[in-house]
C-alpha cells in the first residue's frame, strides 16, 4: 500500500518555464512533508519542507503548497533550468522521525 | 568535511554470500538510517537508529541486521544474500527527528 504517490514518472519543461510536480498522500496523520532532488549516482539532497500547519512555503525559485483537504503537495520550480534535471522524491512523516518516501519524478529541463 | 560516507560504492555478491555495509557520518547526529532504492519503488526505509546503541525495523527489515556501536557508525549487515535483494543502498543522518536528513552518495549492490 503506497502511502506516498507520485503519479507521474517523468516530467519535461522548457527552460525559463514552471515545473510542477505533484505528490498525492493517504495517510491523514502525516504533519510534516519534503522534498529532495536527486542527480544519478549520488545521494538525495534536501530541497525544501513543509509542516501541516501551513499551506506554502518559498524558497527562492522552489515553492511548496500543501492541500490538506485533498492529501496534495506540489512543488513549483520557477523559473526551471537545465542545473534542475533530476529526479525529484517527496517524503511525509507523522510525528516521527521515520519518513515515507514516494517512488519519485524524473524532471528534464530543456535548454 | 565528509558529511555522510558509505562503503564500498559498489559490490557484486553471489547468492548465500553475507557482507556488511557501512555507514559513516561525522556530524554528531543522533539518528541514522538505511535505505534502499529500486525501479518504480522509491525509497524504503530498512532500519534505523535513534542513538548510539539503539536500532529499530523499517519498512523492509526482512533479510537485514544493523548495529549502532558508536554514534557515527551505522552499519547494515547481509547474512545469507539473495537476489531480491540487488539494489541501491542509501544511509541518512540527521540531528532531530524533524530536520532534513543527509545521505550517502550510496552502495550498488548486485546478488547473483
Amino acid at each position: 500500500d503506497q502511502q506516498v504517490k507520485q503519479n507521474s514518472p517523468s516530467l519535461s519543461v522548457q527552460e525559463g518555464r514552471i515545473s510542477i510536480l505533484n505528490c498525492d498522500y493517504t495517510n491523514s496523520m502525516f504533519d510534516y512533508f519534503l522534498w529532495y532532488k536527486k542527480y544519478p549516482a549520488e545521494g538525495p539532497t534536501f530541497l525544501i519542507s513543509i509542516s501541516s500547519i501551513k499551506d506554502k512555503n518559498e524558497d527562492g525559485r522552489f515553492t511548496v503548497f500543501l492541500n490538506k483537504s485533498a492529501k496534495h503537495l506540489s512543488l513549483h520550480i520557477v523559473p526551471s533550468q537545465p542545473g534542475d534535471s533530476a529526479v525529484y522524491f517527496c517524503a511525509a512523516s507523522a510525528g516521527t522521525y521515520k519518513y515515507i518516501f514516494g517512488t519519485g519524478t524524473r524532471l528534464k529541463v530543456l535548454a | 568535511n565528509a558529511g555522510v560516507t558509505q562503503t564500498p560504492k559498489f559490490r557484486v555478491l553471489k547468492t548465500g554470500q553475507s557482507m556488511t555495509l557501512l555507514c559513516a557520518q561525522d556530524m554528531n547526529h543522533e539518528y541514522m538510517y538505511w535505505y534502499r532504492q529500486d525501479p518504480g519503488m522509491g525509497l524504503r526505509l530498512i532500519h534505523y537508529s535513534v542513538g548510539e546503541g539503539t536500532t529499530a525495523k523499517g519498512e523492509v527489515p526482512d533479510g537485514y541486521n544493523v548495529s549502532r556501536l558508536k554514534k557515527q557508525n551505522f552499519l547494515l549487515g547481509l547474512e545469507s544474500a539473495a537476489p531480491s535483494q540487488t539494489s541501491v543502498y542509501f544511509c541518512a543522518s540527521n540531528p532531530e527527528s524533524r530536520a532534513e536528513a543527509f545521505f550517502g552518495q550510496g552502495t550498488r549492490l548486485t546478488v547473483v
